[in-house]
């Protein structure tokens, strides 16, 4: 009975690099949502992903950052040439389902990001 | 979008005394309304949730009361435990949840 997991924990990349989050939501779970947490600071939206769709990505920037979730396999976050204000916690959470009214969302431990 | 914003930023509050953390909201359309904990280094913990149908919500030493009129949510515990603290976001929406930026609640034993 297995929760939201997200992997790596930490992952330490030097600017430019590229920065791969992934993240397997709980059995069951077919909807899937990333946020953002820098130090102090509250959880902001980036994206909501069901299988193999992009729900609602207003959250994400514009350029360097994508997102996905196949069908089969965990959903990807993906920074392209990471910069040092990319450092913050990702954390991934899942829903069973989005209907007219919001379901809690089930949330993973993060990913650590630090660029170096 | 939602701006949902936290009174205080840390609370201090006796071991065996009830906490009080409050949140405020800015969109009407806002329909759905929930409390985590987070401690250092973990996920958001899901706490409680309120429908903007109800006005109350009671769990176990927690209750979520929702004033809609003033945008106003507030997160009650009682007889507040050391095991307690933790940062307590809320969190409101309608198709996407908000979170504001926290309140940390220190426990003093």
């Amino acid at each position: 009975n297995a929760g939201v997991m997200q992997n790596p924990r930490h992952l330490v990349r030097r600017r430019g690099q590229e920065a791969r989050l992934r993240c397997s939501p709980m059995k069951g779970h077919s909807h899937v949502y990333w946020y953002r947490q820098l130090p102090e600071e509250g959880l902001k939206f980036m994206v909501y992903l069901q299988k193999e769709n992009i729900i609602d990505e207003s959250g994400m920037p514009k350029e360097r950052f994508s997102a996905e979730f196949p069908k089969e396999g965990p959903s990807i976050l993906r920074i392209q040439q990471v910069v040092r204000g990319d450092s913050a916690a990702y954390f991934c959470a899942s829903s069973p389902r989005w209907e007219a009214t919001n379901e809690k969302l089930f949330f993973g431990s993060g990913t650590q990001l630090s660029v170096l | 979008g939602e701006n949902v914003g936290l009174h205080l930023p840390t609370l201090s509050v006796q071991e065996g005394d009830n906490s009080i953390i409050n949140c405020a909201y800015s969109n009407s359309a806002s329909d759905y309304f929930i409390w985590y904990k987070q401690e250092s280094g973990k996920g958001p913990q899901f706490i409680i949730d309120i429908r903007s149908n109800m006005d109350k919500r009671q769990g176990q030493r927690v209750t979520v009361l929702l004033n809609k009129t003033v945008k106003h949510l507030s997160l009650q515990i009682a007889a507040t435990q050391p095991g307690d603290s933790a940062v307590y976001f809320c969190a409101a929406g309608a198709n996407n949840l908000f979170f504001g930026t926290g309140t940390r609640l220190t426990v003093i034993p």
